[in-house]
C-alpha cells in the first residue's frame, strides 16, 4: 500500500523553528515528486512547493519562497517542510501528497498525508 | 480568495442527484485538466475524479466529472450518507506554474 506518513501535531511560538516530516512507504520513493499543501482554518488548500526526491530539485509557489524550505533525504524516503522563523499566521494544516505522474499539468494529488497541525501561538 | 471558485456547501437527500461546480480562467481549468478530491471528516484528502473525467480504481462509478470551457462539475448520483464530506478541485495554472485549489465544497446528506 502507498501511504505517506506525517510527524505529529506542533505547538510553538513565535520566532521558533520548525521542521515537520513526510515519510513515504510502499512505492519508489525517488521516483515520483513530493508536493506540500496548506489548509488555514476557514480557507480552501494552497500549493507551497513541490521537491522531485531523485534530485531535490525544488519548485515553490511564488506566495510561499522565501518563507519555508522543502528538503528531502532519500536514504529514509523522507520529505519535510521547514520554517525557520514561524509568525502566528503559519498557524494551519499541513499536508504532503505525492504527484502522481511528475510535477506538471497533467498530474494529480496521489496519495496524501494524514496532515500536520501546526498551531503557532504566544 | 481561492483562484477556483466553488461553492460553499450543497446539499441533497439519499438518493438524489448533486452536482458542484468549479469555475476557473483561461489559465487554469480553460487550459489544463481538472481534478477533484473527497476529504471525509477527520481524514486526509483523497483523489476522487482525475484528468477531468476518469476515475481511480475503488470510486464507484456514482461520481462523475466533467468540464466545459473555464468550468468543471462533479456529480454525484444516488446521493448516500457516507459521501458526506468536503469535496476540492484543482487544476494547474500556467501563469502561477502550479497547481491551484477551489475554495471546497462543504456537501451534507439531509
Amino acid at each position: 500500500e502507498v501511504r505517506l506518513v506525517q510527524s505529529g501535531a506542533e505547538v510553538k511560538k513565535p520566532g521558533e523553528s520548525l521542521k515537520i516530516s513526510c515519510k513515504g512507504s510502499g512505492y519508489i520513493f525517488t521516483s515520483y515528486w513530493i508536493a506540500w499543501v496548506r489548509h488555514m482554518p476557514g480557507k480552501g488548500l494552497e500549493w507551497m512547493g513541490s521537491i522531485n526526491a531523485a534530485d531535490s530539485d525544488v519548485r515553490y509557489s511564488p506566495s510561499f519562497q522565501g518563507q519555508v524550505t522543502i528538503s528531502v533525504d532519500k536514504s529514509i524516503s523522507a520529505s519535510f517542510l521547514h520554517w525557520s522563523s514561524l509568525r502566528a499566521s503559519d498557524t494551519a494544516m499541513y499536508y504532503c501528497a505525492r504527484r502522481r505522474y511528475g510535477d506538471s499539468p497533467q498530474t494529480f494529488f496521489d496519495p496524501w498525508g494524514q496532515g500536520t497541525l501546526v498551531i503557532v501561538s504566544s | 480568495q481561492s483562484v477556483l471558485t466553488q461553492p460553499p456547501s450543497a446539499s441533497g437527500t439519499p438518493g438524489q442527484r448533486v452536482t458542484i461546480s468549479c469555475s476557473g480562467s483561461s489559465s487554469n481549468i480553460g487550459s489544463n485538466i481538472v481534478n477533484w478530491y473527497q476529504q471525509l471528516p477527520g481524514t486526509a484528502p483523497k483523489v476522487l475524479i482525475y484528468s477531468n473525467d476518469e476515475r481511480p480504481s475503488g470510486v464507484p462509478d456514482r461520481f462523475s466529472g466533467s468540464k466545459s470551457g473555464t468550468s468543471a462539475s462533479l456529480a454525484i448520483s444516488g446521493l448516500q450518507s457516507e459521501d458526506e464530506a468536503d469535496y476540492f478541485c484543482e487544476a494547474w495554472d500556467d501563469g502561477l506554474n502550479g497547481p491551484v485549489f477551489g475554495g471546497g465544497t462543504k456537501l451534507t446528506v439531509l
